[in-house]
């Protein structure tokens, strides 16, 4: 089946600062789906990619989808505290797995 | 529309004991899934439903029981708790896996003691 792998596990980062999570695959996807979690929340929907080099954005965030389809990344430009929280890259073919996630903690 | 909701949110079991976890959906969604949340584990699929009547296994099935009797309900079934299965247990609904994403529960932290 299609599985991913997301790095980094974890991310320290100054308020301002970038922030990039990176999504793999050995396999071609179908789709990318991207999920935020609060801490202590559920995760929330972010985002579908579907097509191969798609980029898409929500205000300071940049979604991207290789040429090849097995991988993906999303950037966050200058880092707010509202950004705390896990990140999740997952795809679904049927059914929807995920990766191991990557927590995200910002410094004020 | 409520979404997504799962009860109990809080459970505190025994070894041994067996509980249904209750997930309800007023979205018409096909898909169902059930996941449970681990430190650094992120994710894991324990069964999903494509729809109401059709069951399948995912990551980590082994102790848990489905059943999708209807479009709304999925019921998650602990049949013999173990201490392994402590962990916080999401729910979560699509109308579809290929163009949509997925609604989630605010999901019950289940400990077995």
């Amino acid at each position: 089946g299609q599985q991913v792998m997301q790095i980094p596990q974890y991310q320290h980062v100054q308020e301002g600062e970038d922030f990039t999570t990176y999504c793999n695959s050995s396999t071609t996807l179908s789709n990318i789906q991207w999920y935020k979690q609060r801490p202590g929340g559920h995760p929330v929907f972010l985002i579908q990619l579907v097509k191969s080099g798609e980029v898409k954005k929500q205000k300071r965030l940049t979604f991207q989808f290789g040429e090849a389809k097995k991988n993906s990344s999303l950037h966050i430009t200058a880092t707010q505290t509202t950004d705390v929280g896990t990140y999740f890259c997952g795809t679904s073919y049927g059914k929807l797995t995920f990766g191991q996630g990557t927590i995200l903690t910002v410094h004020p | 529309n409520a979404g997504v909701t799962q009860t109990p949110k809080f459970q505190v079991l025994k070894t041994g004991q067996s509980m249904t976890l209750q997930c309800a959906q007023d979205m018409n969604h096909e898909y169902m899934s059930w996941y449970r949340q681990d430190p650094g584990m992120g994710l894991r699929l324990i069964h999903y439903s494509v729809g109401a009547g059709i069951t399948d296994q995912g990551e980590v099935p082994n102790g848990y029981n489905v059943s999708r009797s209807t479009t709304e309900d999925f019921p998650l079934r602990l049949l013999s708790a173990a201490p392994s299965q402590t962990s916080v247990y999401f729910c979560a609904s699509s109308y579809s896996t290929q163009n949509y994403g997925y609604t989630f529960g605010s999901g019950t932290r289940l400990t077995v003691v």
